[in-house]
């Protein structure tokens, strides 16, 4: 199972576009790298998933490298609210046993 | 669609006692589920893999006689909490993931477990 890496904690300002990198220099062929939001006391969200160049959602794109040895996750214009957790995982489709990292904890400010 | 139920959302038992937590499948039917614990400012530590009609696949350091999981159907998972102690105090999340879409996990949204 593939280990990722993240930035352990960022800061950002209301409106502003948020990038998030992972690295996961041991992914493996059939690994897909999938993010989650985790507020306090909750239970993660899934945001994105996908496997190979760009994937693109209502609340988030994620950008992923010839390579695949990294990934970006992107959030538009975030508010407030967005401050969580997010994490970046990368799991085999037939497993999916998931390794969760520390994770990086994003503050918005007003 | 696709949502994880689990209860009770807190509980608080004392030293000694046994507490069991249940995860739901509510519109979707779930081979597998997921069961992690998370401490206060941690990560997600994975316990457990649950697979419907069979026995759970405990991670290496989990006591499985401790932690008993039962997985009798396509939608509900149980773990109890056996001879609680408060160590065991923790965030229990637990995880489903769909048949028909087997791409994803979800999470239920974790119960609150205090040993006082």
């Amino acid at each position: 199972l593939a280990k990722t890496t993240q930035p352990i904690s960022m800061d950002s300002y209301e409106g502003q576009e948020v990038n998030i990198t992972c690295s996961h220099n041991n992914i493996a062929t059939n690994d897909y790298i999938t993010w989650y939001q985790q507020f306090p006391s909750q239970g993660p969200r899934f945001i994105i998933q996908g496997y190979k160049t760009k994937v693109t959602n209502e609340v988030a794109s994620l950008f992923i490298p010839a390579d695949r040895k990294s990934s970006t996750l992107s959030l538009p214009r975030v508010s407030l609210s967005d401050t969580a957790v997010y994490y970046c995982l990368v799991g085999a489709v037939s497993n999916y046993q998931l390794i969760w990292g520390a994770g990086t904890k994003l503050i918005i400010k007003p | 669609g696709a949502v994880v139920s689990q209860h009770p959302s807190w509980v608080i038992c004392k030293s000694g006692t046994s507490v069991k937590i249940e995860c739901r499948s509510l519109d979707f039917q779930a081979t597998t589920m997921f069961w992690y614990r998370q401490f206060p400012k941690q990560s997600l530590m994975l316990m457990a893999t649950s697979n419907e009609g069979s026995k759970a696949t405990y991670e290496q350091g989990v006591e499985k006689d401790k932690f008993l999981i039962n997985h009798a159907s396509l939608t509900l998972s149980t773990l109890t909490v056996t001879s609680a102690h408060p160590e065991d105090s923790s965030f229990y999340i637990c995880s489903a993931r769909d048949i028909s879409f087997a791409y994803e996990q979800y999470f239920g949204p974790g119960t609150r477990l205090t040993v006082t």
